[in-house]
């Protein structure tokens, strides 16, 4: 699977969108994006995915670039429930099998 | 529906001891990953069952961690003897073919080895 570079940390205000970036210059044509977050003492939750096509569900939206080199996820209107750690992953199928590759992710903290 | 169940919530043991964690997937979930999480790093896969077969299990130290899935449902996985470094978070997760991957997770069991 493609490796994935993510800033550390990230700040946003209560109530604008947050955009968290990724890059994934390497990532192969059969390489979907993938986004996880995870909650202080809490296992990590499955976001959005997608493969070349932007996507937007009922928690986020997913834009990909033409290239597929980089990916921005966005909160629209971020809480302070939304602090986490989000996981940018990229991986080569979209079936059940195989297995999720965590880096480091970032710390996107949402202040008042 | 019912979430991934893990117990327990955390474990204190001494080194050398033996440590079980338990795992109870989400019903109809045919795949079942044990994770371990270290302090600031995102989760390492240990092992991947497909029903009851271990199918991906490169990541798990053999010679002192085991785990098995009886009847393809609940799972539980074992070390034996624990040693400092094993102090981490056990992440259990699971997912269902034809759900584009999507692994849920249960809360975890944070060890504590002294």
């Amino acid at each position: 699977d493609a490796k994935t570079t993510q800033p550390t940390s990230m700040d946003c205000a209560e109530g604008r969108a947050a955009n968290l970036p990724c890059n994934h210059s390497t990532i192969s044509g059969n390489e979907y994006v993938y986004w996880y977050r995870q909650i202080h003492s809490q296992g990590p939750q499955y976001i959005i995915h997608g493969l070349k096509n932007n996507e937007t569900n009922e928690m986020a939206s997913l834009i990909i670039t033409e290239d597929r080199k980089s990916s921005t996820l966005i909160l629209p209107h971020a809480t302070l429930r939304d602090t986490a750690v989000y996981y940018c992953i990229v991986r080569a199928s979209s079936t059940s099998y195989g297995k999720l590759t965590f880096g480091q992710g970032t710390i996107l903290t949402v202040h008042p | 529906e019912a979430g991934v169940v893990q117990s327990p919530r955390y474990k204190i043991i001494e080194k050398k001891q033996p440590v079980a964690f338990w795992c109870n997937p989400i019903s109809g979930h045919n795949t079942l990953y044990w994770y371990l999480q270290n302090l600031g790093q995102g989760p390492e896969l240990l092992i991947r069952y497909e029903n009851e077969e271990a199918v991906d299990d490169s990541q798990l130290p053999k010679d002192r961690f085991s785990a098995e899935r009886l009847k393809g449902v609940d799972s539980t996985l074992k070390i034996q003897p624990a040693e400092l470094g094993d102090s981490a978070v056990y992440l259990c997760a699971s997912s269902q073919e034809g759900r584009y991957n999507e692994q849920f997770f249960g809360p975890g069991t944070r060890l504590t080895v002294l």
